[in-house]
């Protein structure tokens, strides 16, 4: 069936540091992946999208990478800052459905 | 300001009693999604709508209930049939049923 999955539950980081979140998808059909930022205790945010026919997009200090190939998303952010700890989500939309399936999340921490 | 609002933040019920969960968008989006997150896990679809007056079941529909009478409207009910009620549920919208959801902040809702 469909999944969307993520290598890694947690993550820490120094904090002016480089951090790269992974996500890996099964869908094949899967037209439209977005990453969302959620802090504790609020709704997630849109943070970057990419469609398939894209493999790089660059936004404000965060790239998202797509390899179709191996089914794989991840997340650069430049220069990570306190502000950045949330738990982020990869999401993929199926060409025909109007669903997203999210995956379980990676919990960003940053040491100061 | 535009956005989704869910009230309230925090909901506390007896277990046996039904709850209406409010959801409110003045984005003028035609669709509208309910999502049920529980600890350390991602999002799980419970219900969406693609036009007023019209809904579709999601992944964990049972032990909810929906209704779309008015465009800006989403408000969830979760019935006594529902098995295990406790979990922070949000509401999502977009202006079209392929589009980027955007979030409401949540309500955590206890049942005991």
């Amino acid at each position: 069936g469909e999944s969307v999955g993520l290598h890694l539950p947690t993550l820490s980081v120094q904090e002016g540091d480089n951090s790269i979140i992974n996500c890996a998808y099964s869908n094949s059909a899967s037209d439209y992946f977005i990453w969302y930022k959620q802090e504790s205790g609020k709704g997630p945010q849109f943070i970057i999208d990419i469609r398939s026919n894209m493999d790089k997009r660059q936004g404000q200090r965060v790239t998202v990478l797509l390899n179709k190939t191996v089914k794989h998303l991840s997340l650069q952010i430049a220069a990570t800052q306190p502000g950045d700890s949330a738990v982020y989500f990869c999401a993929e939309r199926d060409s025909s459905a109007s669903k997203i399936i999210f995956g379980s999340g990676t919990r960003l921490s940053i040491r100061p | 300001d535009g956005g989704i609002t869910q009230s309230p933040k925090y909901l506390f019920r007896k277990e046996g009693q039904n709850v209406t969960l409010s959801c409110e968008q003045n984005l003028n989006h035609d669709a509208m999604y309910w999502y049920r997150q529980d600890p350390g896990q991602g999002l799980r679809l419970i219900y969406y709508s693609q036009i007023v007056n019209d809904f579709q079941k999601g992944d964990i529909a049972e032990g909810y209930s929906v209704s779309r009478e008015k465009k800006e409207s989403f408000p969830l009910t979760v019935t006594s049939a529902q098995k295990n009620p406790t979990a922070f549920y949000l509401c999502a919208s977009s202006i079209s049923p392929d589009g980027e959801q955007y979030f409401g902040p949540g309500t955590r809702l206890t049942v005991t």
